[in-house]
């Protein structure tokens, strides 16, 4: 059973549009954290929310924490091809615990 | 700084061969994760150590799947015998303690570049 659904599950747009990245359960988390991975790397945090209804904003990349804890939104302004590469949600179930478990991912490519 | 450290980084074996990863966290962390990644499954916690003591090893698949971390700056991830599924990318991550009261579990997890496993 896959605690965390992220949709889309493959995304090709051109450079310059915006999208948006789905992280869904229904379980309430205590934390989230997105992750980018590249090919032949692991994965690199991109930010942690951990407030109901929480916005964090990094660069072009605004993160969204749901006003129940149960979901999570990653909007990506204006894509640049550097933006290519698998977006990962976690989620942490229980305070004080690093059991995070991962989304089933958002594979993202950016065409020039 | 060196980040974390996993070795191999290409393992091809034949079913039935003892395999064993290695990972060397980054100083002064006192979280270390197991990792497994597949295209079907996704990125699967298998086992995680707080200093140095198995926290939860629930993700385990079975007993062929055994971790040990004898010190704080290294840990095994050993699979014996190995099978043609357990063939994936496996990921060691490394993290420290940070804040308290609802802050606490919040740290970045710092994850080595993987040692893909191929069982033939």
């Amino acid at each position: 059973t896959q605690l965390l659904e992220q949709s889309p599950q493959f995304l090709s747009i051109q450079e310059g549009e915006n999208l948006t990245v789905y992280c869904n359960s229904s379980s309430v988390f205590s934390s989230l954290q997105w992750y980018r991975q590249e090919p032949g790397e692991g994965p690199v945090l991109l930010v942690t929310v951990v407030t109901g209804g929480e916005v964090k904003k990094l660069k072009r990349l605004t993160f969204q924490f749901g006003d129940a804890r149960k979901d999570s939104s990653l909007h990506i302004t204006a894509a640049q091809p550097g933006d290519t590469g698998l977006y990962l949600c976690a989620g942490a179930r229980i305070v004080g615990t690093y059991k995070y478990i991962f989304g089933t991912g958002t594979r993202l490519k950016v065409l020039a | 700084d060196a980040g974390v450290i996993q070795s191999p980084r290409h393992e091809v074996t034949e079913m039935g061969q003892e395999v064993t990863l290695r990972c060397k966290p980054i100083s002064g962390h006192d979280y270390l994760f197991w990792y497994r990644q597949t295209m079907m499954r996704g990125l699967e916690l298998l086992i995680y150590f707080n200093n140095n003591v198995p926290i939860d090893d629930s993700g385990m698949p079975e007993d062929r799947f055994s971790a040990k971390m004898p010190n704080a700056s290294f840990s095994t991830l050993k699979i014996q015998p190995s099978e043609p599924r357990d063939s994936a990318v496996y990921f060691c991550a490394s993290s420290s303690r940070v804040g308290t009261g609802h802050q606490m579990g919040t740290g970045e997890l710092f994850f080595g570049e993987g040692s893909r496993l191929t069982v033939l």
